[in-house]
């Protein structure tokens, strides 16, 4: 069965500098990837998605993620980090008739 | 706004008690999927349906259940109630079947057991 790791926990950045948030995934084919953020008291949003093409692939709120075959991972990147985006980031693997999800990373923005 | 919608907001019920929570999913959404949120045990999946059928099932307790109904709104049904069913419930919904449809999440119903 697939599953998901974030690594980390919680990660704190200060605002206007670069984030990178890490998912390893493990899947005996290529899956589905996406990333979800979830704001306090919020529900999930769908930030971005990777089915296959380009390993790069743009989101909404300037988010970027990379999917890397070889180390079975799905970063999420963002050049410049707004306190806006303190926020509790989820990355996701779907195959089959099932989406698991990561434990969440949250993510504090120091001004 | 995912289009997903959930009542009620907050519930606030006693152990014990029985609750419906309701979801509408977005227009044109046959699946829906309903999780369960806390601070110990994260985003936990419980069940999906798919036009009306029972699609897939996760950590669901057996004093809980579902049913999604013809016109594809879905209601979670919890009952015994426990201390420790107090979580957010969020419900999803999707195009498709298969978890390689994104999901489109409601802003979830805030459950307090007392």
């Amino acid at each position: 069965a697939q599953s998901v790791t974030q690594p980390d926990i919680h990660i704190t950045v200060s605002e206007g500098a670069s984030l990178e948030l890490r998912c390893n995934y493990s899947y005996g084919a290529t899956p589905y990837l996406f990333w979800y953020v979830q704001s306090p008291g919020q529900g999930l949003q769908l930030l971005l998605k990777y089915f296959s093409g380009d390993t790069l692939v743009q989101g909404i709120k300037g988010f970027e993620a990379e999917f890397k075959r070889s180390q079975s991972s799905f970063n999420l990147r963002k050049p410049s980090v707004h306190w806006s985006d303190a926020a509790e980031y989820f990355c996701a693997v779907g195959a089959g008739n099932d989406m698991r999800f990561g434990a969440g990373t949250r993510l504090t923005v120091k001004p | 706004d995912s289009g997903v919608t959930q009542t009620p907001k907050h519930l606030i019920t006693a152990t014990g008690q029985r609750v419906t929570l309701r979801c509408s999913p977005r227009s044109g959404d046959l699946s829906v999927y309903w999780y369960q949120q806390s601070l110990d045990q994260g985003l936990q999946f419980l069940i999906q349906y798919y036009n009306g059928e029972e699609r897939a099932k996760g950590n669901i307790l057996e004093r809980f259940s579902a049913q999604q109904f013809p016109d594809l709104h879905s209601e979670l049904n919890l009952s015994s109630l426990e201390l420790g069913d107090s979580a957010l419930y969020f419900c999803a919904s999707s195009v498709g079947p298969a978890g390689t449809y994104e999901q489109y999440f409601g802003p979830g119903t805030r459950l307090t057991v007392t």
